[in-house]
């Protein structure tokens, strides 16, 4: 079985842009999260989508967005980007009401 | 809120010695689950272990072993005769009860690395 797959992996984007990043969970999958890791603040979590719905969301400004597509695919959205969001972002996938989350091999944005 | 923390930053070790990484976790909430995560230099995170928190059985899977001790609120991982290829970043992680989705919170991450 395929893992969760992102794209692009790498992105580089300057000030102010905007960009959209893709995860395709585990077939199977309904739920699907995204991460932002950075040095400083480390893991944190952005949102969670099951069955098209934002279930849960972390402490992120308006500007990160998210959407979930009737075959489980998540975008995420990054609107008038800031040095500060350069990181890794991860997306994990799990079955619907498990707590197994399995990660993708993530899109690291550097914004210049 | 929930709080995860792992005191030890980095990590070296010598091949074939016994390594403990150390996690000690904050909830208010009576169900909850515990992970811990490898993250390899290619930056994907690997799952290693789940326990929830009625569960508190040490379990043993090849040279990994897990100590959960809710008295602490401790969830130790242990490698045993570390390997040149458990060089990584681990992270411990905390997740909310049946009713909360999925999302984790982490902590900082240990830095392990074993030299030859």
């Amino acid at each position: 079985k395929a893992g969760v797959t992102q794209t692009p992996r790498y992105l580089i984007k300057t000030r102010g842009q905007q960009v959209t990043l893709s995860c395709s969970p585990i077939s199977g999958h309904r739920s699907v999260s995204w991460y932002q890791q950075t040095p400083g603040q480390g893991l944190q979590f952005l949102f969670e989508y099951f069955s098209e719905t934002q279930r849960n969301k972390g402490n992120f400004p308006g500007r990160f967005s998210g959407r979930q597509f009737s075959n489980s695919r998540s975008e995420m959205n990054v609107s008038t980007l800031e040095l500060g969001d350069s990181a890794l972002y991860l997306c994990a996938s799990s079955l619907a009401n498990s707590k197994e989350q399995f990660f993708g091999p993530g899109t690291r944005l550097t914004v210049l | 809120a929930q709080k995860v923390t792992q005191a030890q930053t980095e990590i070296s070790v010598v091949e074939k010695e016994d390594v403990t990484l150390d996690c000690v976790y904050e909830t208010r909430d009576t169900t909850y689950y515990l992970f811990w995560y490898k993250q390899p230099p290619s930056g994907e995170l690997v799952f290693l272990i789940r326990r929830n928190s009625f569960d508190e059985q040490n379990e043993i899977s090849g040279r990994y072993s897990w100590n959960f001790q809710k008295s602490t609120s401790s969830f130790n991982f242990t490698i045993t005769a570390s390997q040149v290829v458990d060089s990584a970043v681990y992270f411990c992680a905390l997740s909310r009860g049946e009713t909360s989705g999925s999302r984790l919170t982490f902590g900082e991450g240990t830095q392990l690395t074993v030299n030859p």
